[in-house]
């Protein structure tokens, strides 16, 4: 069975302090995407990574950067955390690009409040 | 850019078929059409996809135009369980344009 998984379900952080959020696929998929969700603006792509030590901005990178040094685990990292990164952050895999069909499988998502 | 429309939100009563519509008006001949939910607290979850051909598995249907304009996710028989949002995505097997939008609030009603 496709897996997915979330370091924590949730997570409180202080102000100012880095935050690591890792994922872990077991389904030897090349594409993995970093995701935020928040009420009103559905989810909001911050980065995703197609092979290993490759990474591509989404739509809101801005204060986040990513790790991706084994093919199986996508970091995402809050380097200075702050409230406004408070938010359910969202982990997927994906197989190769061309790849018929394309695929996005999902983590249960990590619940992070910054205070 | 393909871009999809859903209604907000809809009702259904516990048994009954559920039929969720889709806009995709604009979308390319190379664009598959995803259909995906989101149960409350959790990760979005694939439900179907198709391309052309109406596809049906063991969770639901796809109906498509014949135009590929539209579609409707069929769920035939829903329980309180398929309460959630439904999100339709119209994107290539490249993943471009694969964007979730709000989708549509199923409640599934006792």
């Amino acid at each position: 069975d496709v897996k997915v998984t979330q370091s924590s379900r949730y997570l409180v952080k202080r102000t100012g302090e880095k935050v690591f959020l890792e994922c872990v696929q077991d389904m030897d998929h090349e594409n993995m995407f970093w995701y935020r969700q928040d009420p009103g603006l559905g989810l909001r792509l911050i980065y995703f990574s197609y092979d290993v030590k490759m990474k591509e901005k989404g739509d809101i990178p801005e204060g986040y950067s990513v790790s991706r040094e084994k093919k199986e685990r996508f970091s995402l990292i809050l380097e200075s955390a702050s409230t406004n990164q408070t938010s359910m952050y969202l982990c997927a895999s994906s197989p190769s690009k061309g790849v018929s069909p394309y695929e996005q499988y999902f983590g249960p998502g990590t619940r992070l409040t910054v205070t | 850019d393909a871009k999809t429309t859903q209604p907000p939100s809809m009702d259904c009563a516990e048994g009954r078929a559920a039929n969720l519509p889709c806009n995709h008006s604009t979308i390319s001949g190379n664009e598959y059409v995803y259909w995906y939910r989101q149960i409350h607290s959790q990760g979005p979850q694939y439900i179907i996809h198709g391309l052309k051909n109406n596809e049906t598995n063991e969770m639901a249907s796809l109906i498509i135009t014949e135009d590929r304009k539209s579609s409707t996710l069929i769920l035939p028989h829903a329980t309180l369980r398929d309460t959630a949002v439904y999100y339709c995505i119209a994107a290539d097997n490249y993943g471009q344009n694969f964007v979730f939008g709000p989708g549509t609030r199923l409640s599934v009603l006792p």
